[in-house]
């Protein structure tokens, strides 16, 4: 049964960079796809992005300019950075599995709670 | 972006009722619609994929239709634990969400 654990920090000051770590156990992140859910206080939910089996990514066109999602094949890890954050950025952040592009996020973490504040 | 709209935002109801909670898309999303369950906590569970595909594992009490912008999901008899929040996504396009539906026990 795959597993996903979020982990990183939960305080990040404005302007700097916000970073997680995905760890998966339980299936190898060298197969699907790999993403990135975020949601707001208030419940407001958004797709960030993905990176594929191949290394591939895909990116939410409202977050291009400031995501990047990569990983470790060695650790089965996956990583998000958010570049220039703001205080709107505080959320709870999820990562999450699909299978295909027609079969999307049948597993997800428990999240991980990240407030921006100086 | 294909908005999602969900409806109700909070639903009160006993155990044994039949309940339903809708998504509308701001334009046709060919079936591409999942239903989740979150209980405070813990990780969303995906209950039904692309419409009407029971999930592995999820109890046949939990149903899904609709075609084109309407969809919904059917919970035929609630148990004690089905009281948690329930929201939809879409898949046709990049992902969005529908704002949620808190079920609670009346």
């Amino acid at each position: 049964e795959v597993q996903l654990q979020e982990s990183g920090p939960g305080l990040v000051k404005p302007s700097q960079s916000l970073s997680l770590t995905c760890s998966v156990t339980g299936y190898s992140i060298t197969s699907n796809y790999w993403g990135w859910i975020r949601k707001f206080p208030g419940n407001k939910m958004e797709w960030m992005g993905y990176i594929s089996y191949s290394g591939s990514t895909s990116y939410n066109p409202s977050l291009k300019s400031r995501i990047s999602i990569t990983r470790d094949t060695s650790k089965n890890q996956f990583f998000l950075q958010l570049n220039s954050v703001t205080t709107e950025d505080t959320a709870t952040y999820y990562c999450a599995r699909s299978r295909r592009v027609s079969d999307v996020m049948d597993a997800w973490g428990q999240g991980a709670s990240v407030t921006v504040s100086s | 972006d294909i908005q999602m709209t969900q409806s109700p935002s909070f639903l009160s109801a006993s155990v044994g009722d039949r309940v339903t909670i809708n998504c509308k898309a701001s334009q046709n999303i060919n079936k591409y619609l999942n239903w989740y369950q979150q209980k405070l906590g813990e990780a969303p569970k995906r209950l039904i994929y692309n419409t009407n595909n029971l999930q592995t594992g999820i109890p046949s009490r939990f149903s899904g239709s609709g075609s084109g912008t309407d969809y919904t999901l059917t919970i035929s008899s609630l148990q004690p634990e089905d009281f948690a929040t329930y929201f939809c996504l879409q898949h046709n396009s990049f992902p969005t969400f529908g704002a949620g539906t808190k079920l609670e026990l009346k």
